[in-house]
């Protein structure tokens, strides 16, 4: 069965360095997204992304924040200018652009900003 | 009014029992509710899914139950198995036009221990 994949899956960084998360999608999905969930809590929606432009993006998906998708099957996510508080499980989403509506998850990159 | 308010935190049934994870939404421009299974190291798959024409919805041993005019939603699992033992996340999606759904807005989660 066709899943999406993530790399790294943990990624440690120091605060203030620049770090770009990996996902490759589903391969015949157009719709893109990337979520996070900070260690107890729930998942929280960042951005999506379709026919190379963001659709749809939250209040966390601030300037520090921007997607990206270099090919044909690459959808990266890099923040700039790391926090602490970014420290969290992101997770890669795509679906196809007609129904079913199922948004397939990867395993999730989990990052650690120290 | 964009919250998903997602209850218990946490449950334990023992094997043969029913599980019973309640959630609750704000906004009426939601009309695509999935629930999500979390099990530990993977990300969220989805289990199953309601759109609000319906009051009910059942694949095997798991049914929604959605009550529009009250706002709240639930997932039932029958007969519970030591293998259903996950985070299970409700979840809430508005149609914003062509085929296209919105983000997906997440309950708390509810951390299901399913004892033998």
């Amino acid at each position: 069965e066709p899943e999406v994949t993530q790399t790294p899956s943990h990624q440690v960084t120091q605060m203030g360095q620049e770090v770009i998360l990996r996902c490759v999608p589903i391969s015949n999905h157009l719709y893109f997204y990337w979520y996070r969930q900070i260690l107890g809590q729930k998942v929280e929606f960042l951005v999506s992304f379709y026919n190379n432009e963001i659709s749809e993006k939250s209040e966390i998906f601030d300037d520090q924040f921007s997607v990206e998708r270099p090919d044909g099957s690459n959808f990266t996510l890099k923040i700039r200018s790391t926090k602490l508080e970014d420290s969290a499980m992101y997770f890669c989403a795509s679906r196809t652009t007609s129904g079913p509506y199922e948004q397939y998850f990867g395993p999730g990159t989990r990052l650690t900003v120290t | 009014q964009q919250q998903v308010k997602q209850s218990p935190q946490s449950l334990i049934v023992q094997k043969g029992g029913i599980s019973i994870i309640n959630c609750a939404y704000e906004n009426t421009a939601f009309d695509y509710f999935p629930w999500y299974q979390q099990f530990p190291g993977k990300g969220p798959a989805l289990l199953i899914a309601i759109r609000p024409d319906v009051s009910e919805k059942k694949e095997g041993r798991f049914t929604i139950s959605f009550n529009k005019s009250a706002k709240q939603f639930s997932l039932h699992i029958m007969d519970s198995q030591p293998g259903d033992s996950a985070t299970y996340f409700c979840a809430a999606s508005r149609f914003i036009g062509g085929t296209s759904y919105g983000k997906l807005t997440f309950g708390q989660g509810t951390i299901l221990t399913v004892h033998p």
